[in-house]
């Protein structure tokens, strides 16, 4: 059973460029989690979905970025018109139905650059 | 706000010592669990101690939570070069999401 995957694994993109980084959960699980760790700091929440549902968008930022997970294929975190400041590690997170906290599985993560 | 809060920020010891790294939080949790991330990967995780649990281990790892402070501790004992890495507490918070602590970066001297 395959883990949480993430591509690309690394990112450069130049300031005002879109970034687009996928996550594909576990089989059989339903729930996907973004978190964003700015360097030398911890992970941040920025969005849960379901199959075709944002749940929690609470932490991500009201501008330039959205959140998908399609009932076919990956969740699709979009960045529009990157900035410095995007900088990051993006991590996914998945469980199954039902599941919490305490059954989250984390990808590798995406890490992202920005010229 | 972060709901975890780490400390010491940074620890720096030498082979076979233990290492303790505490973390603080705010609100009322089910768990806490502890992760690992070696520079610039991605995260293990370590143990999860559930609210009714006051002290868990799994092989050098020992984890306490006090629910009365609202605290935890990670205890890494007998200490290896290979567990240099950053240490992240993280609690549970409504709809499934992790609240992470900032983290403690663990250095082992050989």
């Amino acid at each position: 059973n395959a883990g949480v995957m993430q591509n690309p694994r690394h990112l450069v993109r130049r300031r005002g460029q879109e970034a687009r980084l996928r996550c594909s959960p576990m089989k059989g699980h339903s729930h996907v989690y973004w978190y964003r760790q700015l360097p030398e700091e911890g992970l941040k929440f920025m969005v849960y979905l379901q199959k075709e549902n944002i749940i929690d968008e609470s932490g991500m930022p009201k501008e330039r970025f959205s959140a998908e997970f399609p009932k076919e294929g990956p969740s699709i975190l979009r960045i529009q018109q990157v900035v410095r400041g995007d900088s990051a590690a993006y991590f996914c997170a998945s469980s199954p139905p039902g599941g919490g906290t305490d059954t989250q599985y984390f990808g590798p993560g995406t890490r992202l650059t920005v010229l | 706000s972060q709901q975890g809060e780490e400390d010491p920020q940074a620890l720096s010891i030498q082979e076979g010592e233990n290492a303790t790294m505490n973390c603080s939080y705010k609100t009322s949790i089910n768990n806490l669990q502890w992760y690992r991330q070696n520079s610039g990967r991605g995260l293990v995780h370590l143990i999860l101690i559930r609210s009714n649990e006051r002290e868990k281990h799994s092989g050098r790892l020992r984890v306490t939570l006090d629910t009365s402070k609202k605290s935890s501790s990670l205890l890494i004992t007998a200490s290896r070069a290979a567990d240099t890495a950053s240490y992240f507490c993280a609690t549970d918070a409504p709809g499934g999401k992790l609240i992470f602590g900032q983290g403690t970066e663990l250095s082992v001297k050989p």
